[in-house]
């Protein structure tokens, strides 16, 4: 089955600082989205991704945060001033279309740890 | 707004007994509802999904979910566990915008 990769899969940076979260969806996919987890908590939807714009974004995804498809195949999500509460596990996700009965194809994640 | 409750954070089962975890939702409108499925060190992974179709929905590695409006639940079974299927199991419905709501996971553990 195709699969979803994310790098790093893990990142430590100190606070203040930037990072970018990088992710190779599925080829023919159109759909691109940002999940993140806070350890012990729910799995959070931040951002939804089509045709170059956001579709949606949660009250998460302040101005802190941006997404971009830089160049056809990857996607990338950027935290300009990383924050201690930024600590999770960011899921990348891909689908075919964006109905809600579409199959969500998750990468493996990227545990970011803010110092 | 859409939201799915999952009942135990942790359930324990032997082996080769059945397995059922717990997931009841609330919507405004006809939901679609999804369990998805996380091993160790991996992404989530699609086990099952509703979409208005058959109210018993199949999955993969023998899971199967029943949706009941009645009781706004979309619980997960196996009739026999078996030592893989020790993970994480979320419940999640389809919001707008390709937004799925997550409930806050069932850890499942299955003893020899």
């Amino acid at each position: 089955e195709p699969e979803v990769t994310q790098t790093p899969s893990h990142q430590v940076t100190q606070m203040g600082q930037e990072v970018i979260l990088r992710c190779v969806p599925i080829s023919n996919h159109l759909y691109f989205y940002w999940y993140r987890q806070i350890l012990g908590q729910k799995v959070e939807f931040l951002v939804s991704f089509y045709n170059n714009e956001i579709s949606e974004k949660s009250e998460i995804f302040d101005d802190q945060f941006s997404v971009e498809r830089p160049d056809g195949s990857n996607f990338t999500l950027k935290i300009r001033s990383t924050k201690l509460e930024d600590s999770a596990m960011y899921f990348c996700a891909s689908s075919e279309g964006g109905q809600g009965n579409e199959k969500l194809f998750f990468g493996s994640g990227t545990q970011l740890s803010v110092l | 707004a859409q939201s799915v409750t999952q009942l135990g954070s942790h359930v324990s089962v032997s082996e080769g007994a059945l397995v059922l975890l717990r997931c009841n939702y609330s919507s405004s409108v006809p939901p679609y509802l999804f369990w998805y499925v996380q091993y160790p060190n991996q992404g989530l992974q699609l086990l099952l999904k509703y979409t208005s179709a058959a109210t018993l929905v199949k999955g993969i590695n023998g899971f199967e979910a029943e949706f009941k409006k009645s009781e706004t639940s979309f619980h997960l079974t196996k009739p026999s566990a078996h030592m893989s299927d020790a993970a994480e199991y979320f419940c999640a419905v389809y919001n707008q915008g390709g937004k799925l709501i997550f409930g806050q996971g069932t850890e499942l553990s299955v003893k020899p």
